[in-house]
């Protein structure tokens, strides 16, 4: 059973570029969750998504950033006009439909460099 | 203010030494408690979980923890550590109330020194 996946696993920018990160769950999770790392910071919530839902996005910033989880085909992470500051390494959990207070199996990350 | 607290930036233990990484939490109610490695450019393994029963908790590779509700802690223990433990550790919780987000402490780095 294959991990949950992440691509590109770097991805370089210019300032203003659009940023797309993908993020294929475990098989049999419908649940996905994207966290971001800043440089020597702890991991931050972003959003949490069910199949073609966005359950909680409290911590995606206002502008710029979003994210969805279709029916079919990977979660997506979007991040347009990016800036210097999004540089940071970004990581999907997954969790199954009904798990165990949620314990989350993450991917490899993608890390985001903004030139 | 709700939180997760590592006050441990940098530890540095020698390889056969034991170990104890402190983790501190501010929650109203006890949230579900986890403990995540990660080696350098990798993603996160879950060593251990806690979410009720047995305040003494095994994980991989191993690492254990010990709930202790009176001190808001999650601190996670080796009785002898390798080499290749060098990693930082994340300690992390759900919040009851906050649904199924993890919440993560700021993370400890590892060093073993041979």
């Amino acid at each position: 059973n294959a991990g949950v996946m992440q691509n590109p696993r770097h991805l370089v920018r210019r300032r203003g570029q659009e940023a797309r990160l993908r993020c294929s769950p475990m098989k049999g999770h419908s649940h996905v969750y994207w966290y971001r790392q800043l440089p020597e910071e702890g991991l931050k919530f972003m959003v949490y998504l069910q199949k073609e839902n966005i359950i909680d996005e409290s911590g995606m910033p206002k502008e710029r950033f979003s994210a969805e989880f279709p029916k079919e085909g990977p979660s997506i992470l979007r991040i347009q006009q990016v800036v210097r500051g999004d540089s940071a390494a970004y990581f999907c959990a997954s969790s199954p439909p009904r798990g165990v207070a949620n314990e989350q199996f993450f991917g490899p990350g993608t890390r985001l460099t903004v030139l | 203010a709700q939180s997760v607290t590592q006050p441990d930036i940098h530890i540095t233990v020698s390889e056969g030494a034991s170990l104890e990484l402190r983790c501190n939490y501010s929650y109203g109610a006890t949230p579900y408690l986890f403990w995540y490695v990660q080696s350098p450019g990798q993603g996160l393994q879950l060593l251990l979980k806690y979410f009720s029963g047995d305040t003494l908790v095994q994980g991989i590779k191993g690492f254990e923890a010990e709930f202790k509700r009176s001190q808001s802690s999650f601190n996670l223990r080796k009785p002898s550590v390798h080499w290749s433990d060098a990693a930082e550790y994340f300690c992390a919780v759900v919040p009851m109330e906050y649904g199924n987000k993890l919440v993560f402490g700021a993370g400890t780095i590892l060093r073993v020194k041979s």
